[in-house]
This record gives C-alpha cells, structure tokens and sequence, in this order.
C-alpha cells in the first residue's frame, strides 16, 4: 500500500524556520512529481509547492515564493520542505501529496491520489 | 495563478438527495480539472480526475463534468457517509490551486 508520511511540525516563533520530511514508500518515488499543500485551521485547502521527479522543476504559490524551499532525496525516497522567514499565517496542517497521471496520447492529467496524515506547523510567540 | 470558484460554499441536503455543485475557473483549462473529498480531521480523498474519470473504489454515485471554464460534481443520492467537504482543484497550471470549498451538512 503507498505510504507517505510527513513529520518535522512544531512550535515555532515568528521569523524562525523549520524543515519538513516526507518519507514515501511502497511505490516508484522517482516516477511521481511530488507537492506539499496546507490547510490553515479551519480553513480550505492551499497548495504550497511541487517538484518534477529529478528535481529539475520547482513551483511555488506566491504566498511562499521565496520563503520556502522544496526538494527530493532520491536515494531515501524523502520530500522536503524548509521553511524560512515563517510568519503566523504560516500556521497550518501541512500535507505531503503524490501526484498521479493519466495519460492519453500527447496528454497528461495529473492528480493528488495519496496523501499523508499531515504535521502541524504553528508560528505563535 | 487560475483561480477556482466554487459554489455554493456550504449546502445543506438529505439522504437520498441529489447533489450538484459547481466549480468555475478563472481561465481555461480543459478538462484538467480534479474533484476531492474531505472529512475532519482526515487527509482529502480523490473522487474524480481529468474532470469525469472516477478515482477506482470511489462509488458510482459521484459524476463530474465540464471542460473549459465550468465544471460540476454531482452526488446521484446522498448517502451518511458524504457529508463532507468538497474540493475543486485545477492541474492545467503546474501551480496548482484549489477552490475554496463546499461544506456538505445534513439538513
């Protein structure tokens, strides 16, 4: 069964930084482009950033453009996300997801198919 | 960044009731539109991919469709289970965004 698990939440003051871990097994890690999306208490759903599967493409929202860094492990089969510059609207559950595909001929549609139990990130003095 | 619409924000229903809810892009995107379901406390569900393809295990009571700008997810007939919240979420952009919700309750 795919498996993805995220840890490295906390407590953390305003200003400070905290990493992210996803560690993924039970599927092709490196086939898979890979996302992280939070979710504000009480609030909606927020994608944050992905990353094709060598790393060689990035996204970012523009709420965390130039705050937040994502990366891969391709040897651990790891996602990372290191949080810089952490502000409290920062405070969310944060999700590590596994894009899946359908492909018919030249086109892909992609989709989030596994999702982790999330780790809360709060940002409070 | 494309925006989604989604609408109504929350609605209230019964068992046995059918269900539509909408979701509108700010643009264009086709059919790379995807629709998930999410319970408290609980990560989001995949219901439908690529605007009308059922995720597999998901029952035959959930339909989406629309391409282009307007798309909607319809519940044949509401069971306990699918009171939740709904999500739209666009995969045309490789920024991907979401709507901003629909809230399923029991009337």
């Amino acid at each position: 069964e795919v498996h993805v698990v995220e840890s490295g939440g906390g407590l953390v003051l305003p200003g400070g930084s905290l990493r992210l871990s996803c560690a993924a097994s039970a599927f092709t890690f490196n086939s898979h482009w890979m996302s992280w999306v939070r979710q504000a208490p009480g609030k909606g759903l927020e994608w944050v950033a992905n990353m094709n599967q060598d790393g060689t493409e990035k996204y970012y929202a523009d709420s965390v453009k130039g705050r937040f860094t994502i990366s891969r492990d391709r040897a651990t089969n790891s996602l990372y996300l290191q949080m810089n510059s952490l502000r409290a609207e920062d405070t969310a559950v944060y999700f590590c997801a596994r894009e899946s595909w359908l492909r018919e001929y030249q086109t892909v549609w992609y989709y989030f198919d596994s999702w982790g139990q999330g780790t809360l990130v709060t940002v409070s003095s | 960044d494309i925006q989604m619409t989604q609408s109504p924000s929350s609605l209230s229903a019964s068992v046995g009731d059918r269900v539509t809810i909408t979701c509108r892009a700010s643009q264009s995107i086709s059919t790379y539109l995807n629709w998930y379901q999410q319970k408290p406390g609980k990560a989001p569900k995949v219901l439908i991919y690529a605007a009308s393809s059922l995720q597999s295990g998901v029952p035959s009571r959930f339909s989406g469709s629309g391409s282009g700008t307007d798309f909607t997810l319809t519940i044949s007939s509401l069971q306990p289970e699918d009171f939740a919240t709904y999500y739209c979420q666009q995969s045309y952009s490789n920024i991907r965004t979401f709507g901003q919700g629909t809230k399923l309750e029991i009337k």
